[in-house]
């Protein structure tokens, strides 16, 4: 199946400071992918869509300038969480939909995650 | 705007009892998908359901679209230790709009 990969998978870091999470695609085309944010026993939060070669939708209520999302190719998008801040430590997951995917062409495959501790 | 609503929250059950998990959506989706996410993993595609009424069937996983497309359920027969994990049912809205609206999940345990 398509496997979807994620780095790092841990990360600590210092309050004030950003973090750049990347999220790839290995073997398919993803047109777009998906970020989300997950508390602990939590559901998962769509933070926003992230399209190939355009701007990010994002939630209400999401920032757009502290969560940076840049999706340069088809099989890489990248988070970047800018001044981080102790409340900004959560689970972070991407998702990507495979382009070319037939009947089940909405289907999401997700990274492993990115577990950011912000101290 | 569009929710899905997901119960229960949480369910225990013995070892080889069965399991359900509902979801109920405020308007018609297009599609059903159903994901299972194992303790400290990530979410797993199970199934979608596209047809009104539709009934598929993994092995002891029952999973239902209502005639009306809004509304759906997971039934597990017969629980495993293996089953344990979050269910999270989520609607893709009708038309060109294919983003997901996720319910809270339901989170199974399964004493042995």
């Amino acid at each position: 199946g398509a496997v979807v990969s994620q780095h790092p998978s841990r990360v600590i870091c210092k309050s004030g400071t950003s973090v750049k999470i990347e999220c790839r695609s290995l073997d398919f085309q993803a047109t777009t992918m998906f970020w989300y944010r997950q508390f602990p026993k939590k559901s998962l939060m769509l933070m926003a869509t992230s399209n190939e070669g355009s701007k990010a939708t994002y939630e209400q209520g999401v920032e757009k300038d502290k969560f940076l999302i840049n999706h340069a190719s088809l099989t890489l998008s990248t988070l970047t969480v800018t001044s981080a801040h102790p409340e900004d430590s959560s689970f972070y997951i991407c998702s990507a939909r495979d382009y070319w995917g037939g009947s089940s062409y909405n289907e999401q495959f997700f990274g492993p995650g990115t577990r950011l501790t912000v101290l | 705007g569009q929710q899905v609503m997901q119960i229960p929250q949480y369910q225990h059950v013995q070892e080889g009892e069965d399991f359900t998990t509902y979801c109920n959506s405020s308007t018609t989706l297009s599609n059903i998908q159903w994901y299972k996410q194992r303790p400290g993993g990530h979410p797993v595609f199970l199934i979608q359901l596209v047809k009104s009424g539709e009934v598929k069937k993994q092995k002891r996983l029952t999973f239902q679209f209502g005639e009306a497309k809004k509304n759906s359920s997971l039934h597990i027969t017969a629980t495993q230790t293996t089953d344990v994990g979050t269910y999270f049912c989520a609607g893709s809205g009708a038309g060109n709009n294919r983003k997901l609206i996720w319910g809270l999940g339901t989170s199974l345990a399964v004493n042995p």
